[in-house]
């Protein structure tokens, strides 16, 4: 089982819908977690950290569910713009130290 | 510099040959961190350091890549007797903290195309 799980997708949807990933994560003792957004043939950028108690940044919601192990991503009103693979990054601890694990992205596409 | 410089951009080896890639991170950063990224997967980890030590190599395929950051800025990723399943985009990124810190931002540089014929 990997250690960080993502649905690849495609996910088309129409510009204004609202769409929410998932992403589960096998250590329990993971420590910090992010959604990275990565455009086609660029580098990955922070989108937001994920908070225990759940974080929005305008039109992006982040939740953590640390029983079950997973987090997600709400987009509401996409935006074209929005259309991108947004990355599940968890920091594990592991041999004693911690590292960030990204998940296999998962693409979104939105449409006019 | 302002961000993570990664260099050569592009590189075409031929297979048998070795391939050194280059790392910046942006200045003062303590921790660096080496990934590979095939085409539609997310980076899979090769190592990380903090400062000039390396703290996990667990990612690292086989003994044939090495990496170090001597003076605990620059890092070099070496690849040696190189062969075609090498080649990937090699992606280096560098935050401020030491591993393990919440809210620890990491940040990218563009990265390294290689290409193994």
């Amino acid at each position: 089982r990997k250690e960080v799980e993502q649905d690849p997708g495609p996910f088309n949807v129409p510009e204004g819908a609202t769409v929410a990933f998932n992403c589960t994560y096998s250590n329990s003792a993971s420590q910090s977690f992010f959604w990275y957004r990565q455009d086609c043939r660029k580098e990955p950028k922070l989108l937001m950290s994920v908070y225990s108690s759940g974080n929005e940044d305008g039109r992006f919601t982040a939740q953590l569910n640390r029983a079950s192990q997973y987090i997600s991503l709400l987009i509401r009103d996409s935006k074209l713009s929005d259309s991108a693979t947004y990355l599940c990054v968890v920091n594990s601890p592991t041999s004693g130290t911690y590292k960030y694990i990204f998940g296999t992205g998962t693409r979104l596409k939105v449409l006019a | 510099g302002a961000g993570v410089s990664q260099s050569p951009r592009y590189k075409v080896t031929k297979r048998g040959q070795d391939v050194a890639l280059r790392c910046d991170p942006i200045s003062g950063h303590v921790s660096l961190y080496w990934y590979r990224q095939a085409l539609g997967q997310g980076p899979e980890f090769l190592t990380y350091f903090n400062y000039e030590a390396q703290q996990d190599k667990s990612g690292l395929p086989n003994d044939r890549f090495s990496a170090e950051r001597p003076e605990g800025s620059i890092s070099t990723l070496t690849i040696q007797r190189t062969e075609q399943r090498d080649s990937a985009m090699y992606r280096c990124a560098s935050s401020l903290g030491r591993e393990g810190g919440s809210g620890n931002t990491i940040y990218f540089g563009e990265g390294s195309w290689l290409t193994v014929v």
